[in-house]
């Protein structure tokens, strides 16, 4: 069965700070990893993964997969109180058909 | 570019009565997507429509979930009857049938609270 578990559920952090989120998968057919911020609404997209030690970036955050070890870390530096989410990850697995296998989240709080 | 359309927002009913929810991808967003989110989980995937073809309802409750997307474009989602356990957030998304399929555009939700 494909599973994704992200570490770890929850942190508390104060403005400024630099967090890191971790995120490994075991899924059939991996193609991508994905990475959706959750405010009180939709999970709007972050940046998808493909190639292992590739660092995409955009602005404070970025983001990282290790094909060989099966995980992806996404960093936030400088966080601000709009930060704070659920960041969730999501592993890309399947044929022709691309299937999300979501971790829990990880519950992100900024303090001023 | 307006993103995923969903209806309602929130819905409140009694176990045992149903339910449908309403969605309207991405414009030629080819694939849809019905997700149930249960509060402190991720999304888990319902069922994923290939213009109005199914392609994935392996975690479908078929015994009281169904879906359809007759025209290829919008799609609903019907509980019937409902359960206590059905209380969760109703996610669409779709993706585009291009270089970017891999990436799901989220629609805002519908909350469902089962009483």
């Amino acid at each position: 069965e494909d599973k994704v578990v992200q570490s770890p559920l929850s942190l508390v952090v104060h403005e400024g700070d630099t967090v890191t989120l971790n995120c490994s998968y075991e899924v059939t057919n991996f193609r991508s990893l994905l990475w959706y911020k959750q405010e009180k609404k939709a999970p709007t997209f972050l940046f998808m993964l493909t190639s292992s030690g590739i660092e995409k970036k955009s602005g404070r955050l970025s983001s990282i997969l290790d094909k060989k070890e099966l995980f992806s870390i996404l960093n936030i530096t400088a966080t601000q109180t709009g930060d704070s989410a659920v960041y969730l990850c999501a592993a890309n697995s399947g044929g022709s058909n691309y299937k999300l296998t979501f971790g829990k989240g990880t519950l992100l709080t900024v303090n001023p | 570019e307006a993103g995923v359309a969903q209806s309602p927002r929130y819905k409140i009913i009694e176990k045992r009565q149903s339910v449908a929810f309403w969605c309207n991808p991405i414009s030629g967003h080819a694939t849809l997507y019905w997700y149930q989110q249960i509060l402190g989980q991720g999304p888990k995937l319902l069922i994923q429509f290939q213009n109005n073809g199914v392609v994935d309802d392996s975690q479908l409750p078929k015994d009281r979930f169904s879906a359809e997307r007759l025209k290829g474009v919008d799609s609903t989602l019907k509980i019937q009857p409902a359960k206590l356990e059905d209380s969760a957030v109703y996610l669409c998304a779709s993706s585009p049938w291009d270089s970017q399929r891999e990436t799901q555009y989220f629609g805002p939700g519908t909350r469902l609270l089962v009483l």
